[in-house]
């Protein structure tokens, strides 16, 4: 059976750092992106970005929103993916999901999931002083 | 980017048929056919149940189907059970790369 199982969340301050972990199982974790999405509290779903695996070279995307705070990881050997999320603003403040990715496109950056199948039950971050 | 656009709530009763649409623009669902559609219960995660427009994952249920017209991409649930009270969201590629999902359909099973 597929599982995504998040951590790391909690309370931490405008400005500071926290990184969330994926631990992940029943799938080959190399074969497949890991994406991050999250939700604010009573909102819609937001895309925070993805991590390609290592066949498509293991790069990364990221929403505007998060470019240059966020950084996206991944451990194969442990099947782990991370997001370490930096220079935390009140407005990041959401419940973040560890999902997999499915299927291939190619777009002019490179590879893309077509999908996003797995989900995770998210990991609660918020940020406030 | 926008979010697509979704009605806020559909209802209908066991047994009968509703669709719900998504629309968006030339820059994004009107562009590929990598459109999903996503079931939320509350408190739980998302759950795919239409990728590619219109395939359907190993798993769920054929009353689930999708489809796309322009700009507008739309899901309907046939069968109507009291299971599939959720929330919808429809999700899809933008021109830029960036994942754009829909304002969120609250389905009501009467």
């Amino acid at each position: 059976e597929v599982q995504l199982v998040e951590s790391g969340g909690g309370l931490v301050q405008p400005g500071r750092s926290l990184r969330l972990s994926c631990t992940a199982s029943g799938f080959t974790f190399g074969d497949h992106a890991m994406s991050w999405f999250r939700q604010a509290p009573g909102k819609g779903l937001e895309w925070v970005g993805f991590i390609r695996n290592e066949f498509y070279g293991g790069t990364a995307e990221y929403a505007a929103s998060v470019k240059g705070r966020f950084i996206m990881s991944r451990l194969d050997s442990k099947s782990i993916a991370y997001l370490q999320m930096n220079s935390l603003k009140t407005e990041d403040t959401a419940l973040y999901y560890c999902v997999r990715g499915g299927g291939v496109h190619k777009r002019y950056s490179g590879s893309y999931p077509n999908w996003y199948d797995r989900w995770g039950q998210g990991a609660l971050v918020t940020v406030s002083s | 980017q926008s979010a697509l656009t979704q009605p806020a709530s559909v209802s209908g009763s066991p047994g009968q048929s509703i669709t719900i649409s998504c629309t968006g623009t030339s820059s994004d669902v009107g562009t590929h056919n990598y459109v999903s559609w996503y079931q939320q219960h509350p408190g739980k995660g998302p759950k795919l149940i239409i990728l590619d427009v219109r395939n359907r994952p190993s798993g769920v249920s054929n009353r689930f189907s999708g489809s796309k017209s322009g700009n507008t991409a739309s899901l309907t649930i046939s069968g109507l059970q009291a299971e599939d009270e959720a929330d919808y969201f429809c999700g899809s590629y933008t021109a830029s790369s960036s994942y754009v999902f829909g304002t969120g359909t609250k389905v009501t099973v009467l």
